[in-house]
């Protein structure tokens, strides 16, 4: 069975200062893990993805993330946020086998960024 | 070109009533998905089909049935609608990528659509 942790609900930065967005995972087979953004009344939108390659995974607006399977944790950084990241993320795994595809959210962390 | 589209994007209805959520992808994907977001964001799946068939049925009241007449569209069709059935639901679609059937493809998602039951 899969599942994802994100361990704050809710992450308030300064607008320049580094974001960490924290999750770990849980899953029976080697997972791919994403992230997704959701800004207001929108739909969600990949950040980035790891399926195997480079454990450091470089993802759009300046956010990456790395997966580290000896702690079960694919955290997300950005070194300088800006006011525009101000949404909602969610973490997300899935496992690479043969049995289809089989997404797990993680409940999603609300990041507010303060001018 | 909007790649996961969905209709409509608000439906306000009343209890009791029946209503239909189309999807419709544009990617050429063979996979494609039904999850719900509650008002406290949390997105749960409720079905995916591949290539048309049934493949995940999560826990759902009968109520709620998905229909693919082909692999580009997947519509959703809610019975007898109840209060706890508001909330925003999102189609979205993956492919396997080639390299094997180890890889993962992203999943790509519409703009929601938000249900209120009165």
């Amino acid at each position: 069975a899969q599942s994802v942790t994100q361990l704050d609900s809710h992450v308030s930065v300064s607008e320049g200062t580094p974001v960490l967005l924290r999750c770990n995972y849980s899953s029976s087979y080697s997972p791919s893990l994403f992230w997704y953004v959701q800004h207001p009344n929108k739909g969600l939108q990949l950040l980035l993805k790891y399926t195997s390659a480079a454990t450091l995974v470089k993802g759009i607006n300046g956010f990456e993330a790395e997966f580290k399977k000896s702690e079960t944790s694919f955290h997300l950084t950005k070194p300088s946020a800006h006011m525009s990241d101000a949404a909602e993320y969610f973490c997300v795994v899935s496992p690479r086998n043969n049995y289809g595809q089989n997404f797990v959210f993680g409940p999603g962390t609300r990041l507010s960024v303060l001018p | 070109d909007t790649a996961v589209s969905q209709t409509p994007k608000y439906l306000v209805t009343q209890m009791g009533n029946d209503k239909s959520i189309k999807c419709e992808q544009n990617l050429g994907h063979d996979t494609m998905y039904w999850y719900k977001q509650d008002s406290k964001k949390f997105l749960k799946i409720m079905f995916s089909y591949n290539n048309k068939e049934l493949i995940i049925n999560e826990t759902v009241p009968n109520r709620f049935s998905p229909k693919s007449p082909d692999k580009a569209h997947l519509n959703l069709h809610i019975n007898s609608l109840e209060l706890g059935d508001s909330a925003v639901y999102f189609c979205a679609s993956s492919q396997v990528p080639g390299g094997g059937q180890f890889n993962t493809g992203e999943l790509f998602f519409g703009e929601g659509s938000r249900l209120t039951v009165l």
